[in-house]
Formats: structure tokens, sequence, C-alpha cells
């Protein structure tokens, strides 16, 4: 078990769907990411939240919208994908930007069909 | 951000120590050195960090050469639930972090 829940564990999405990720932790963290993973390698952020301000987007596709509604919650808004954005999408957070260890939840199975 | 160079894989015995190394000769100085871990089927999950003391916490620990080019994670009794993957990350405070290839431990029992 991770004090980072990420729903749904799967998803199979077309490419015309829109649907969103979701991630909640309630250690009091302030600084919430996103991360893809694609299989055999490792992960790669995709967003950092900061105090529920977007403060690092890694030049990723407009097809992917995150959202972080308050301090718990982080959500990963999705239209429009291709099936290479199947992955592996993972969330973390920590108590702020600076050295503090990153939480990771267990992960969303994307599939885009 | 410095490069970290791993070995791709290590194989280990249940009940042995392990030492997963890590070069770094590019690290700067106000670097951190981090290990994560992440076995089959979760996200990654934080070992240990240090910038140049050794580290010890109930996971494992950490050994910082004087010079910090290298550093060693120690798995002091290896079981089979340590069998993951070991990624050795450099992050400055406020920076990314960022995971490289990492090295796979397989625990043989």
């Amino acid at each position: 078990d991770t004090e980072v829940t990420q729903t749904p564990k799967h998803l199979v999405m077309g490419m015309t769907n829109k649907k969103s990720l979701k991630c909640e932790q309630h250690m009091g963290h302030r600084a919430m990411y996103w991360y893809k993973q694609k299989a055999k390698k490792p992960p790669e952020l995709m967003f950092v939240y900061s105090y529920e301000k977007l403060s690092i987007n890694e030049s990723v596709p407009s097809r992917f919208s995150p959202e972080c509604p308050n301090s718990s919650l982080l959500n990963l808004h999705l239209h429009a994908l291709q099936p290479e954005d199947s992955a592996l999408y993972l969330c973390a957070s920590s108590h702020h930007t600076g050295n503090s260890p990153l939480h990771f939840g267990n992960g969303t199975r994307l599939t885009v069909t | 951000d410095a490069k970290t160079t791993q070995p791709n894989s290590m194989e280990s015995n249940e009940e042995e120590p392990v030492h997963l190394p890590c070069n770094h000769s590019t690290i700067s100085g106000t670097d951190y050195i981090h290990w994560y871990r992440q076995l089959p089927s979760q996200g990654p999950e934080y070992v240990i960090h240090g910038l140049t003391s050794n580290v010890n916490n109930r996971m494992a620990s950490l050994a910082i050469a004087e010079d910090r080019k290298s550093s060693t994670l120690i798995l002091h009794r290896a079981t089979l639930r340590d069998a993951a993957v070991y990624y050795c990350i450099l992050r400055t405070s406020g920076s990314r972090l960022t995971f490289g290839e990492g090295t796979q431990l397989t625990v043989n029992p």
C-alpha cells in the first residue's frame, strides 16, 4: 500500500475519448508530480505542481492537461490520445520541491486503442 | 543535470549483502545523491539520500566516496523482496528528479 492513491488502476480508452486520471494524498505535501513510464524504461517527468501552481511542464503535448484543484488532489485530463501514449502514469508527492523524497503511487496503466 | 552510470544488472543471493555501485564523475557541489527502487508492478520507492557523509536508515546504507565521484548503496541482507530496479539519481535542491536506466537486481533463493 502507498500513501499516494491513484485511480483508476487500469484504463482503456479510444483515441476520440476524454478521460481523467486522479491522484490523492493526505500527507500534507505541497508538491505533486506526474510521470510517464513506458515498458522497461525509467519514469519520465511530465509536470510538477508546487503549492497548487504549475511550476514545470516538460514540453508535454496539449492532449495531456494537468489540474491541481487543491493541495491533496492532482488530475490528468486526457483527450485525443494516440496509441503511443499507452504507458504507466505515475503520480508522486513531496513536502516541497526541495530535496524532500518523492512518494509515488502505483500508477494507472493506460492503453489507448 | 549531471549524469550517473550504473551496471545494467546485478545478482545476489538471499541473506547476503549487496553493494550497488554508481558513478557520477561530473557531480557538482550542490548535488545530492538519491536512491530509489522500483519493485515489479509498483511505483518507485525512496530508499536513501546523502550529500557528503555516509548515511544509514532502516532500508539501506549509502557510502559516498571522499571525492563524491562515486557512491554505493548497501543492502545488508538481501531478501527476495529486494529484487527491483535501483536508480541512482543526482538532484540539486529544488530541481527535477530525473531517472536514469538503473540496475536490475536479481536475488537468488
